[in-house]
C-alpha cells in the first residue's frame, strides 16, 4: 500500500533560517506528490505539488523536488518568515484509480518561527 | 462557490445520538472526498465521491458511517449512534478530476469539528 513518512515536529527556527522538512514516500503506482500546509485557525490549503520525477513543485519561495529515485519529496525553503509558522504535511495520490486521487498524508510537521 | 464550504463549523453530541455533516464543493467539481484528522490518527481518508457514486468508500471506520451525495454536488456524512472515539475534525474536498487524475490536487473546506460527550 501507500505511506507517507515525514520528519518528526515540533520544528522551532528563527526568522531568515533555512529550512528543510524531510518527506519520504512508498507508493505501488505512479504518484502524484503534495506539500499541504495549515495554518492557524485555517484549512488545509495546497501549498505545491509535482506529477512526475524530477519535476520542481514551487510557491511562496517554497521548493520540493520529486526524486523517484530516492523516493523523497523534501520541502525547502532559504528564508523562512514569521508567518511561515503552520503545520506542514506531505501527502501522495496515486494517478491510476479512474479520477480517484485520495489523498495518503503524513502525520504532520509543526513548524514556529520566531522573530 | 468560491471553495468548499463545510457545516456546522463546530458539532457538540451527546454520545449515541446521530450526526449529520453537510459539504458544498466547488461548482463543476465532480470529485469529492471526506476525511478525518484526529489527533490520535492524523488525516485519514473516509469515502471518495465521483458524481453521485461513491466508488471508494474503504475508509468509513464503522458501518455507523455513512455518505451520500445529490446532483452531484452537495454532500452529506451521517454518523450514527456516535462514541467518543468519533470526536475529530470531518474535512470534506472536491477536485475536478474525472476518469484519470489530473494530480491537480484537491481544494479542502474549513472542517466540521466535532465532538462527542
Amino acid at each position: 500500500g501507500n505511506s507517507v513518512t515525514q520528519m518528526e515536529g515540533p520544528v522551532t527556527l528563527s526568522e531568515e533560517a533555512f529550512l528543510t522538512i524531510n518527506c519520504t514516500y512508498t507508493a505501488t503506482g505512479y504518484p502524484s506528490l503534495f506539500w499541504y500546509v495549515q495554518y492557524p485557525g485555517e484549512g488545509l490549503q495546497l501549498l505545491l505539488k509535482a506529477t512526475k520525477a524530477d519535476d520542481k513543485g514551487s510557491n511562496k519561495g517554497f521548493e520540493a523536488t520529486y526524486r523517484k529515485e530516492t523516493t523523497s519529496f523534501h520541502l525547502e525553503k532559504g528564508s523562512v518568515q514569521v508567518s511561515d509558522s503552520a503545520v506542514y504535511f506531505c501527502a501522495l495520490s496515486d494517478l491510476s484509480n479512474f479520477g480517484n486521487e485520495k489523498l495518503t498524508f503524513g502525520t504532520g510537521t509543526r513548524l514556529t518561527i520566531i522573530p | 462557490g468560491a471553495g468548499v464550504s463545510q457545516s456546522p463549523s463546530n458539532k457538540v453530541t451527546e454520545k449515541g445520538k446521530d450526526v449529520e455533516l453537510r459539504c458544498d464543493p466547488i461548482s463543476g467539481h465532480t470529485a469529492l472526498y471526506w476525511y478525518r484528522q484526529s489527533l490520535g490518527q492524523g488525516l485519514e481518508f473516509l469515502i471518495y465521491f465521483q458524481g453521485n457514486s461513491a466508488p471508494d468508500k474503504s475508509g468509513l471506520p464503522s458501518d455507523r458511517f455513512s455518505a451520500e451525495r445529490t446532483g452531484g454536488s452537495v454532500s452529506t456524512l451521517t454518523i450514527q449512534r456516535t462514541q467518543q472515539e468519533d470526536s475529530a475534525v470531518y474535512l470534506c474536498a472536491s477536485s475536478s478530476s474525472r476518469v484519470r487524475g489530473d494530480g491537480m490536487g484537491a481544494f479542502f473546506g474549513q472542517g466540521t469539528r466535532l465532538t462527542v460527550v
